[in-house]
């Protein structure tokens, strides 16, 4: 069951303008959502997490947002920089207790220089 | 403290071999995660552990599989009778309890079946 899912399996961006990944989920008892950046040959490392009490968290150049009705969360990376291609899960859980998240299939984001 | 750490991080075996890995994780991080990690798909959450205790493994893909965490430091993921299908990434995780926390990740084991 896919209840976290990640369309886009690929997005292509210049480097210094923006890149927009999204995400969508079906289950409406999920309240805790995060992202990861995983490069080849190395495990998901954490890049910025929001609750479901939130719309917007924002860190640096990277700002999710969440949008609870339509169940829809996204990932803005400003400006763009090569080194931020690398592969990005979006994950979720539920209840105060993160110990089952569910993660998308992933979208590779590419930054050309 | 580096962070998680796994061992191997790569095995090959045959097909009805029982294989092993291990997971150090965070030193303070009182939970720890194990996933599996096919092709094109997202990290799928298997089973884990607050401290010593096995608090879900429903998740489990057969009862080929097992995992142990027996002082609540280490753990470890069997793997028993592998089949050609089993060949994926495994990875661990570990995070503090208690609230929303992230995980941090380990490099992964990645497991080829023969």
């Amino acid at each position: 069951d896919q209840q976290v899912k990640q369309n886009s399996p690929s997005l292509s961006v210049q480097e210094g303008r923006i890149s927009i990944l999204n995400c969508d989920y079906t289950n409406s008892m999920f309240d805790y959502f995060l992202w990861y950046k995983k490069y080849p040959a190395e495990g998901p490392t954490f890049l910025i997490s929001i609750s479901s009490i939130k719309d917007k968290n924002e860190d640096g150049r990277f700002t999710v947002f969440l949008n609870k009705s339509a169940k829809h969360l996204s990932l803005h990376i400003v400006p763009s920089q090569p080194g931020d291609s690398a592969v990005y899960f979006c994950a979720a859980s539920a209840g105060n207790n993160n110990n089952d998240m569910r993660f998308g299939a992933g979208t590779r984001l590419t930054v050309k220089p | 403290d580096t962070g998680v750490s796994q061992d191997p991080r790569h095995k090959i075996t045959k097909r009805g071999q029982n294989v092993t890995f291990r997971c150090d994780p965070i030193s303070e991080h009182n939970r720890l995660y194990w996933y599996r990690q096919t092709l094109g798909q997202g990290p799928e959450f298997l089973t884990y552990f607050q401290n010593e205790a096995q608090l879900e493994k429903s998740r489990l893909l057969s009862d080929r599989f097992s995992a142990e965490r027996p002082k609540g430091s280490f753990s470890t993921l069997e793997i028993q009778r592998t089949e050609q299908g089993d060949s994926a990434m495994y990875l661990c995780a570990s995070s503090l309890t208690g609230g929303f926390y992230e995980q941090y990740f380990g490099p992964g084991t990645r497991l080829t079946v023969t």
